[in-house]
C-alpha cells in the first residue's frame, strides 16, 4: 500500500529553468510534508517542509504547494542549477496520530538539471 | 553544530550472523529515527526510540531490535541476517519526533 507516490521516476530540465517535482497522497491524516535531496551514498537531506494547514512555504528557490483536496503537493526550484542534479524525496507524517519519528517516503525522482 | 553520525559505514557480513549498527544524533535532539533503505521498497520506517524508550515500531520482523542511551544515542542490531537485509540503513534525529528529520550518511550493509 503505497500511501506516498511519486509517479515521475526521472525529470530532465535546462538550467535556469523551473524544475516542478510531484507527488500524491491517499492518507488524509498526514499533517506534515517534506522534501528532501540525496546524492548517492549519502543520507537525504531536509529541504523544506510544509505543514497542513497552509498551502505554499517558500525557502528561497525552493516552493511546496500543498494541495489538501487534491491530495497532491509539488516542489518548484527556481532557478534550477546543476548542482541540484539529485534524487527528491517527497515525505509525509501524521504525528496528530501519535505517529511520532515516523516519515512515509515516496519511491523519489530523479533530476537531471543540463548546464 | 555536528551532523548525524554513523558508524560504520560499510559493512558486510555471512548469512546467519548478527550486526550491530550505531548513530549519534544531533546535540539537543531526543529522538531517533531508523530506516532501511532498498532499490525494490525505497525508504521505510524501522522504529522510533525517543528518552530511551521505543516509541513507534514499522512493519519489521523481531530480528530488528534498537535501543537508546541516556546521551540520546542509538543503536540498531539486526540477528540472523538474510540476503535480503542487504541495504542501506539510515538513521535520523529530530528535536522530538515531530517536525523535520535529520539524517546521517548510513551504514551500508552487505550480507552474503
Amino acid at each position: 500500500d503505497q500511501q506516498v507516490k511519486q509517479n515521475s521516476p526521472s525529470l530532465s530540465v535546462q538550467e535556469g529553468r523551473i524544475s516542478i517535482l510531484n507527488c500524491d497522497y491517499t492518507n488524509s491524516m498526514f499533517d506534515y510534508f517534506l522534501w528532501y535531496k540525496k546524492y548517492p551514498a549519502e543520507g537525504p537531506t531536509f529541504l523544506i517542509s510544509i505543514s497542513s494547514i497552509k498551502d505554499k512555504n517558500e525557502d528561497g528557490r525552493f516552493t511546496v504547494f500543498l494541495n489538501k483536496s487534491a491530495k497532491h503537493l509539488s516542489l518548484h526550484i527556481v532557478p534550477s542549477q546543476p548542482g541540484d542534479s539529485a534524487v527528491y524525496f517527497c515525505a509525509a507524517s501524521d504525528h496528530g496520530s501519535g505517529n511520532t519519528g515516523k516519515l512515509i517516503f515516496g519511491q523519489g525522482t530523479t533530476l537531471q538539471v543540463k548546464p | 553544530k555536528a551532523g548525524v553520525t554513523q558508524t560504520p559505514r560499510y559493512l558486510i557480513k555471512t548469512r546467519g550472523q548478527q550486526v550491530t549498527l550505531s548513530c549519534s544524533p544531533i546535540s539537543g535532539h531526543r529522538s531517533v529515527s531508523w530506516y532501511q533503505q532498498t532499490p525494490g521498497q525505497g525508504l521505510q520506517f524501522l522504529f522510533e526510540y525517543f528518552s530511551e524508550t521505543q516509541r513507534n515500531k514499522g512493519n519489521f520482523p523481531g530480528r530488528f531490535s534498537g535501543r537508546q542511551f541516556s546521551n540520546s544515542r542509538s543503536e540498531m542490531n539486526v540477528s540472523t541476517l538474510e540476503l535480503g537485509d542487504s541495504a542501506l540503513y539510515l538513521c535520523a534525529s529530530s528535536l522530538a519526533g515531530q517536525g523535520e528529520q535529520y539524517f546521517g550518511p548510513g551504514t551500508r550493509l552487505t550480507v552474503t
